[in-house]
């Protein structure tokens, strides 16, 4: 049973684009939705996280939306760089449970130049 | 020097080989993961640990053991290597105490056995 579902498997943006995945979660329990980002030959790093008691979060040219009634949600990636040019995964857990990560596939993004 | 250091970065042998990969870190953080991550499949769980005392079967245990020396050391076997288990594992660590706290990987060990 795949309890995080992440689209697309892969995408491809030019420079300045915006860059758009998408992520559904079916466990009404899971309270904290982080996105790493994995470069090749390097582990994933967190990137940014949401707790569903919020709609949006911004860091930068990275922003979570959050729809909470339709247990989705998105990572956005404003004037998408090459460098940005990454594998990205969304996740989810519950705090205060067994902190298990449960992660999406995974979307393999390529921003060309 | 990195938070979470895995050994070796590399690794090449042949079925029915035991295999140890090694993790250490230097965060000071009590938790310890390890996955495994294949192409199109994303990272899946193997064992987690929450202390030195405190082993758990994740979702894809079986063929593999976990032993945890020290807070800060957590190592894979692969008692008998098979083709299947060629993957890429990651180890990762979380602190208790910081609620929410997010996970930190290694760089991770290509493991391909043959």
């Amino acid at each position: 049973q795949q309890q995080v579902k992440q689209s697309p498997q892969s995408l491809i943006v030019q420079k300045g684009g915006i860059s758009i995945i998408n992520c559904a979660y079916e466990n009404t329990a899971f309270d904290y939705f982080p996105w790493y980002q994995q470069f090749p030959g390097k582990g994933p790093a967190l990137l940014i996280a949401i707790r569903p008691d919020v709609s949006e979060k911004k860091e930068g040219r990275f922003t979570i939306s959050f729809n909470k009634s339709a247990k989705q949600f998105s990572l956005h990636i404003m004037d998408s760089q090459p460098g940005d040019s990454a594998t990205y995964f969304c996740a989810a857990l519950t705090i205060g449970s067994n902190y298990k990560l449960t992660f999406g596939k995974g979307t393999l993004l390529t921003v060309n130049p | 020097d990195a938070d979470v250091t895995q050994t070796p970065r590399n690794r090449i042998t042949k079925t029915g080989k035991r295999i140890m990969l090694e993790c250490s870190q230097t965060k000071g953080h009590d938790r310890m993961y390890w996955y495994r991550q294949d192409p199109g499949l994303g990272l899946r769980l193997i064992y987690y640990s929450f202390d030195v005392k405190d082993i758990n079967k994740g979702e894809i245990s079986d063929g593999y053991s976990v032993s945890r020396q020290a807070q800060a050391k957590f190592s894979l076997s692969l008692e008998s290597a098979i083709p299947n288990q060629t993957a890429l594992y990651f180890c990762a660590t979380s602190a208790t105490r910081q609620g929410n706290q997010p996970q930190h990987f290694g760089d991770g060990t290509r493991l391909s056995i043959l």
